[in-house]
């Protein structure tokens, strides 16, 4: 399996302008999570996906965030408009929850610079 | 209740040394205790879990230990060496809400000196 893949892998974009991150969780995976990275706030967790359904999005920053899952090999995380301050690195992970394991596979993460 | 608190936020060994990183919880739901490691440029990747029915659990150089009455639980890392020199994060999930949520402690930058 070639694991969580994320897409793009850098991102250098100007205040204002929208930003849409991509991922592909692990085939059969029944879980999928976003997290934002930065030196001040460390690793948050912004919205959590089981079965393609949303189940907490309270981690979202605010109303300029916003994150789907049409189906289970595949969701977006998009900023609009986007400022200075959404720049961090965001990971998306995936994991199954079945038989209480919980282990979460993280991608390599996107690299996001609001210039 | 949700938080899960690491100490110390950063940690400088010499080589071969222990290193000890630290966390505490408050939710006596929580039923899985993981430890990822995370190297710069990288995403985070599980290192060694614990379930709170075992007070340790050793894997290699990597042991956690596991207080329930204290709610704390810890990694050591005996022999350090350079290539540990990464950040580790503890997290706690709790079994019931099965969506695998984890909670995650702010994180340990450790540095292993040669």
């Amino acid at each position: 399996d070639a694991g969580v893949i994320q897409s793009p892998r850098h991102e250098v974009t100007e205040m204002g302008q929208e930003v849409t991150l991509r991922c592909k969780p692990i085939s059969g995976h029944n879980s999928l999570f976003w997290y934002r990275q930065t030196m001040m706030r460390g690793l948050e967790l912004l919205i959590y996906f089981n079965n393609n359904v949303p189940i907490d999005d309270s981690g979202m920053p605010e109303d300029r965030f916003s994150a789907k899952m049409p189906n289970a090999s595949f969701s977006t995380l998009k900023i609009q408009p986007s400022e200075p301050r959404d720049s961090a690195v965001y990971f998306c992970a995936s994991s199954l929850t079945s038989g209480g394991t919980y282990e979460q596979y993280f991608g390599p993460g996107t690299r996001l610079t609001v210039t | 209740q949700q938080q899960v608190k690491q100490s110390p936020q950063s940690l400088i060994v010499q080589k071969g040394g222990i290193s000890i990183i630290n966390c505490a919880y408050e939710n006596t739901a929580f039923d899985y205790f993981p430890w990822y490691q995370q190297f710069p440029g990288k995403g985070p990747a599980l290192l060694i879990a614990i379930r709170p029915d075992v007070s340790e659990k050793k894997e290699g150089r990597f042991t956690i230990s596991f207080n329930k009455s204290a709610k704390q639980f810890s990694l050591h890392i005996m022999d350090s060496q350079p290539g540990d020199s990464a950040t580790y994060f503890c997290a706690a999930s709790k079994g019931s809400s099965n969506t695998g949520k984890l909670i995650f402690g702010q994180g340990t930058t450790l540095q292993v000196k040669p």
